[in-house]
């Protein structure tokens, strides 16, 4: 079976902390997706990989960096903690396949982190 | 920057009844559509996906309907139970784009027993 794991499911922070998030994806899987989650505005990019050591900006990496040394890990960084950053952050992974399956770019998601930045 | 535009944000139905959500694009290069499912406490999983060369596709209870003409598409959920109560999202990709997935902002579904 599939699996993303994520490091925390909870996780409460002070205002200037840096903070890592960890996801670990068993599938041996190319891309890496990291989204946060907020009501009304949906899951939002914020940096995808597709290879090691690859990393792409998303739609608000604005606060955020990444880090992909191995094939299954990807880590997302908060340099320094801010309150607007209070979120449910979503890893998710997927592979890249000849194109011919009709779901070649589906998404697996770990269960997520909600972090609380006081 | 790519959007999808997705309503409404809230939905609550009565069991057996038909919600539908509804999805707007403007990248005319888009290619695939799918909808994620999201149960409280759960990340989203793939539930059904449809290209543009057919304008309806359908799995179980769940249905995409596809306009591409109007850039639009829906799911529509017939005989509507208290398990699919969930967070539905649309979202769109490009065959080959490397960050693949824009999603919807998501509606939030309650079906009442």
């Amino acid at each position: 079976d599939v699996k993303v794991t994520q490091s925390s499911r909870y996780l409460v922070k002070r205002t200037g902390e840096k903070v890592f998030l960890e996801c670990v994806q068993d599938m041996d899987h190319e891309n890496m997706f990291w989204y946060r989650q907020d009501p009304g505005l949906g899951l939002r990019l914020i940096y995808f990989s597709y290879d090691v050591k690859m990393k792409e900006k998303g739609d608000i990496p604005e606060g955020y960096s990444v880090s992909r040394e191995k094939k299954e890990r990807f880590s997302l960084i908060l340099e320094s903690a801010s309150t607007n950053q209070t979120s449910m952050y979503l890893c998710a992974s997927s592979s890249i396949t000849s194109g011919r399956s009709l779901f070649y770019n589906e998404q697996f998601f770990g269960p997520g982190t909600r972090l609380t930045v006081l | 920057q790519q959007q999808v535009k997705q309503s409404p944000q809230s939905l609550i139905v009565q069991k057996g009844g038909i919600p539908i959500i509804n999805c707007a694009y403007e990248n005319t290069a888009f290619d695939y559509f799918p909808w994620y499912q999201q149960f409280p406490g759960k990340g989203p999983a793939l539930l059904i996906a449809i290209r543009p060369d057919v304008s309806e596709k359908k799995e179980g209870r769940f249905t995409i309907s596809f306009n591409k003409s109007a850039k639009q598409f829906s799911l529509h959920i017939m005989d509507s139970q208290p398990g699919d109560s969930a967070t539905y999202f649309c979202a769109a990709s490009v065959t080959g784009s490397a960050r693949q997935l824009t999603f919807g902002s998501g509606t939030q579904l309650t079906v009442l027993p």
